[in-house]
């Protein structure tokens, strides 16, 4: 297993302004993803984030919008862009190891955007 | 991305009772997960199958990875309270992981 640890645990943000989510595993690890899961609903992949190259974007979701970073293997930010009421959700970090297709996830960043 | 079908949607049971769900998927997958999410809280990985036909067991719970690959079962046995909460699958093949839609638990005491 790991433990995965998320900064903010929820925030109120006002709209056009930028929100930075922190993920940190206590060990290393080889994949980590970003999630985002609207009330009452399941989980969407936003990106898979890589370790030393950008990141793997969904259908739907891009970089300007939704930054990340992976400077090593137990961090990762995701940032939320010019914020809207729209991008109010729990957003979710998750890690998985190469070998055992096993996905463990994070507490959750609740964003409500105003 | 695919998203696997999920069933019950919800499920309202009488403490003691037993509970059974399912999730489908017209694709194969080389694992199938069940992950349970508490109200406010991330989803916490309850069990993980990697085989066909694997049955395990982790107390109360009970789930099943399909013959077929393209389906598994969670029960729940005598449940208790605490076992309110969104229960979700995943499957996992190639390099990706979909989730199912979840099923809705509530145990009225």
């Amino acid at each position: 297993s790991a433990v995965i640890s998320q900064k903010p645990s929820r925030d109120i943000c006002q709209r056009g302004t930028s929100l930075t989510i922190q993920c940190q595993v206590d060990s290393q690890v080889t994949m980590m993803f970003w999630y985002r899961q609207q009330p009452g609903q399941s989980l969407t992949l936003i990106a898979t984030a890589n370790q030393g190259s950008e990141a793997t974007y969904e259908s739907g979701f891009v970089i300007d919008k939704f930054p990340i970073s992976r400077p090593n293997l137990t961090f990762s930010t995701l940032t939320v862009s010019n914020m809207s009421p729209e991008d109010s959700s729990i957003y979710l970090c998750s890690v998985a190891r190469q070998g055992k297709e096993t996905q463990y996830f994070g507490p959750g960043t609740r964003l409500l955007v105003l | 991305g695919q998203q696997l079908n999920q069933s019950p949607q919800s499920m309202f049971i009488q403490e003691g009772e037993d509970v059974s769900m399912n999730c489908t998927s017209s694709s194969i997958f080389n694992t199938w997960l069940w992950y349970k999410q508490d109200p406010g809280e991330g989803p916490v990985l309850l069990i993980a199958l990697y085989k066909a036909g694997e049955l395990t067991s982790n107390g109360r719970l009970t789930a099943q990875f399909g013959i077929t690959r393209k389906d598994s079962f969670l029960n729940i046995s005598a449940s208790i309270p605490s076992d309110v909460g969104i229960y979700f699958c995943a499957g996992h093949t190639g390099n990706q992981f979909y989730f199912g839609t979840g099923t809705s638990l509530t145990v009225i005491p």
